[in-house]
């Protein structure tokens, strides 16, 4: 199994353009996340999903749009990328039923936006 | 509104001292999880433990232990004998019943010197 994957890697944007970060699982995560993590902040909830076909806002979800199409398939979009979004973003996924299964999380992208 | 503190920004120690990094919660929920998470350089999350809000025993697994206090709001962690190989990035996190979105601590950069 390979788990939780992200695409791309690294990546870097000019100011105004646009990208989409997938996230890949193949645990059968019914729940997936995407996270920011910038410096002295931790991790920071941008959208989530609780099942195929949903999604819903989290702490900082401006700027940024996602689609769950497929159950093991949720994607960030920016539609017109600035320098703040500058992180590097984490997808995670979780079992479906009580609010204490642990996150599993992808290894990252590390977005630059110039 | 909840929230989770972890007050130490950088600890710096010597290989086989012992460690503890503090956290604080903060929640109105009379039933919570907490999460242990670990960001070694290579930069991946690794779930390290959870705790619910029932059970206030305290955990050890090798080297590590954790002391879960309701009364205080703390879920601090011990590195016994610390190594270098437990240089990293510690978060600690709170499960939220919408969603299970965890919410994380800022983080403590544990740097462990030969």
């Amino acid at each position: 199994n390979a788990g939780v994957t992200q695409t791309p890697k690294f990546r870097v944007l000019k100011t105004g353009q646009s990208m989409t970060l997938l996230c890949a699982q193949d645990m059968n995560h019914e729940y997936m996340y995407w996270y920011r993590q910038d410096p002295g902040m931790g991790l920071r909830l941008i959208h989530y999903s609780v099942g195929e076909g949903t999604t819903a806002k989290g702490e900082v979800p401006d700027g940024y749009n996602v689609s769950r199409l497929k159950k093991q398939n949720f994607l960030l979009g920016l539609e017109s990328a600035a320098p703040s979004q500058t992180s590097v973003y984490f997808c995670a996924g979780r079992q479906a039923g009580g609010f204490y299964n642990e996150q599993f999380f992808g290894p990252g992208t590390r977005l630059t936006v110039l | 509104a909840q929230k989770v503190t972890q007050a130490q920004t950088e600890i710096s120690v010597v290989e086989k001292e012992d460690v503890t990094l503090d956290c604080v919660y903060e929640t109105r929920d009379t039933t919570y999880y907490l999460f242990w998470y670990k960001q070694p350089p290579s930069g991946e999350l690794v779930f390290l433990i959870r705790r619910n809000s029932f059970d206030e025993q305290n955990e050890i697994s090798g080297r590590y232990s954790w002391n879960f206090q309701k009364s205080t709001s703390s879920f601090n962690f011990t590195i016994t004998a610390s190594q270098v190989v437990d240089s990293a990035v510690y978060f600690c996190a709170l499960s939220d019943r919408q969603g299970g979105k965890l919410i994380f601590g800022q983080g403590t950069e544990l740097s462990v010197k030969p």
